[in-house]
C-alpha cells in the first residue's frame, strides 16, 4: 500500500541531544512536509520540501532542521537548540508542488517525542 | 499565528444527530481543507472546497464556504460512534507562495451510543 511511513513511534530526548525522527514516502510526492502539534494548538509548520534537494522554513523553524536528499525522504532533526521539543511530530506529503494546489496532503502517523 | 479558528473547541452528541463545526479565517484564501484526526493518529483529508465554491457533499459531509463572512462550516449528518475525533480545518493561502496549509485548533468531537 502507498502511505507514509514515520518511525520511531515514539522517542526520547536527553539535554543536549540531537535526535532524527524519520519520514518515508512510496507515493512519489513532490512536496514534503514537517508539522508540530502541541495539545490544544493545532499543527504549526516546522519545515517543508517542493523538491528534491531544497527545502524552506516554515513558522518554527528554530532549533530543527532537515535535509532532502531523495524524493522519497524528509527526515527531520531536533536540535539541541530546541528548548521544548516535547510534541507530536507529524509529516505530511503532497502529489504537486503547485503555487494553487488543490491537492490534500497526506500524512503518516506521527512520531511523539519527550524528554527524559 | 493560526489562520483558522474551530468553534466550538469540543461537541459532544448521540449517535444518530448531526454535528457541526464552524470555522473562521483571517486572510484570502485559494481553498479550504477540512481533515480529520483519531487519538494518537495523523490527519486524514475529508474534503476540500474551493474559494469559488459554495457548498459540497461528500457521503454524510456537507461543507459550506461563505468568503464574504471568511467562514466555513461541516456537517457531519447521522453521526455514529466511529466519528468520534477530532476535525481540523485548514486553509491554503492565496499568497503567490509556495502553497502551505495553516490550521486552525480544532474540534474534539464525541459521539456517543
Amino acid at each position: 500500500d502507498g502511505g507514509i511511513t514515520q518511525s520511531p513511534k515514539y522517542l526520547f530526548r536527553k539535554e543536549g541531544q540531537n535526535v532524527t525522527l524519520s519520514c518515508e514516502q512510496n507515493l512519489n510526492h513532490d512536496a514534503m512536509y514537517w508539522y508540530r502539534q502541541d495539545p490544544g494548538q493545532g499543527l504549526r509548520l516546522i519545515y517543508y520540501s517542493q523538491i528534491v534537494n531544497d527545502f524552506q522554513k516554515g513558522d518554527i523553524a528554530e532549533g530543527y532542521s532537515v535535509s532532502r536528499e531523495k524524493k522519497e525522504s524528509f527526515p527531520l532533526t531536533v536540535t539541541s537548540a530546541q528548548k521544548n521539543p516535547t510534541a507530536f511530530y507529524l509529516c505530511a506529503s503532497r502529489g504537486d508542488r503547485g503555487l494553487y494546489s488543490n491537492q490534500p496532503q497526506h500524512f503518516g502517523d506521527g512520531t511523539r517525542l519527550s524528554i527524559l | 499565528s493560526q489562520q483558522g479558528e474551530e468553534d466550538p473547541q469540543a461537541l459532544s452528541i448521540q449517535e444518530g444527530e448531526n454535528a457541526t463545526m464552524n470555522c473562521s479565517y483571517k486572510t484570502s484564501i485559494n481553498n479550504l481543507q477540512w481533515y480529520r484526526q483519531n487519538s494518537g493518529r495523523g490527519l486524514v483529508h475529508l474534503i476540500l472546497i474551493r474559494s469559488n465554491e459554495r457548498e459540497k457533499h461528500s457521503g454524510r459531509l456537507r461543507v459550506t464556504l461563505d468568503t464574504s463572512k471568511k467562514s466555513s462550516s461541516l456537517l457531519i449528518t447521522a453521526s455514529r460512534a466511529a466519528d468520534t475525533a477530532s476535525y481540523f480545518c485548514a486553509t491554503t493561502l492565496n499568497t503567490g507562495t509556495a502553497s502551505k496549509l495553516t490550521f486552525g485548533t480544532g474540534t474534539r468531537l464525541q459521539v456517543t451510543l
